[in-house]
């Protein structure tokens, strides 16, 4: 069966500092992965998706970036955390071709202070 | 583009109480249509889903029927108990060709439900 690992699941970091979340899928080849943000009390931002090793594509323009480097492995980043960048930060993944419907992560909560 | 809309929050119902959270959407062709819940400090999970036109979800007691002809995807419950309190979201999956399939999210309805 499929699993979907992220990590680490609460994260405090003061603003300036580097970031990086690692999300990682067993049991399937070739998934969609995607990044969200969920800031307290609002719905979910794309940040990020990827339909394969290498290929990031951005929804929306920040100091975050992301990169795929293996086939099941989807990782964000930052150079300089933003106290903006606070919130908390989902891993999804789907299949490529089907019904659609995603699988996510547990999550992780940042706080920039 | 494609957009949901969902029914604006907090809902706080008693327990035992009918529960029906709106959802309509706009989408080119034929979407998929999803329900997901988060549960404090979790990630989302999927509740239930239909693919087609009349298709009815269901899961756990919650239902929602795909409504071509009204572009809804209603979710639904008879009696919901204090441990359906959560956020819920209404989705759809655009199943680009080229891409795979993308979802759309809701806002999310956050839900309360008192003993």
């Amino acid at each position: 069966s499929q699993t979907i690992h992220q990590w680490p699941a609460t994260l405090v970091q003061p603003v300036g500092s580097p970031l990086s979340l690692e999300c990682t899928v067993e049991g399937t080849s070739n998934p969609n992965l995607y990044w969200y943000r969920q800031a307290a009390g609002r719905g979910l931002q794309l940040l990020f998706y990827s339909v394969g090793i290498g290929q990031i594509s951005s929804e929306v323009p920040q100091n975050l970036s992301a990169s795929r480097p293996q086939d099941r492995q989807f990782i964000l980043s930052s150079k300089k955390l933003l106290l903006s960048d606070s919130g908390f930060y989902l891993c999804a993944w789907s299949a490529y071709s089907g019904t659609g419907g995603y699988t996510f992560g547990s999550g992780t909560r940042l706080t920039v202070v | 583009g494609n957009s949901v809309t969902q029914m604006e929050g907090p809902v706080t119902l008693s327990e035992e109480a009918f529960l029906t959270i709106n959802c309509t959407y706009t989408a080119t062709g034929y979407p998929s249509l999803f329900w997901y819940v988060q549960y404090p400090g979790e990630g989302l999970q999927l509740l239930l889903k239909a693919t087609k036109a009349d298709d009815k979800g269901s899961n756990k007691g919650f239902e929602a029927t795909y409504r071509k002809e009204t572009t809804s995807f209603h979710l639904e419950k008879g009696s919901v108990q204090v441990s359906d309190s959560a956020v819920y979201f209404c989705a759809l999956s655009d199943r680009g060709e080229t891409s795979g399939s993308r979802l759309t999210f809701g806002e999310g309805t956050q839900l309360t439900v008192n003993p």
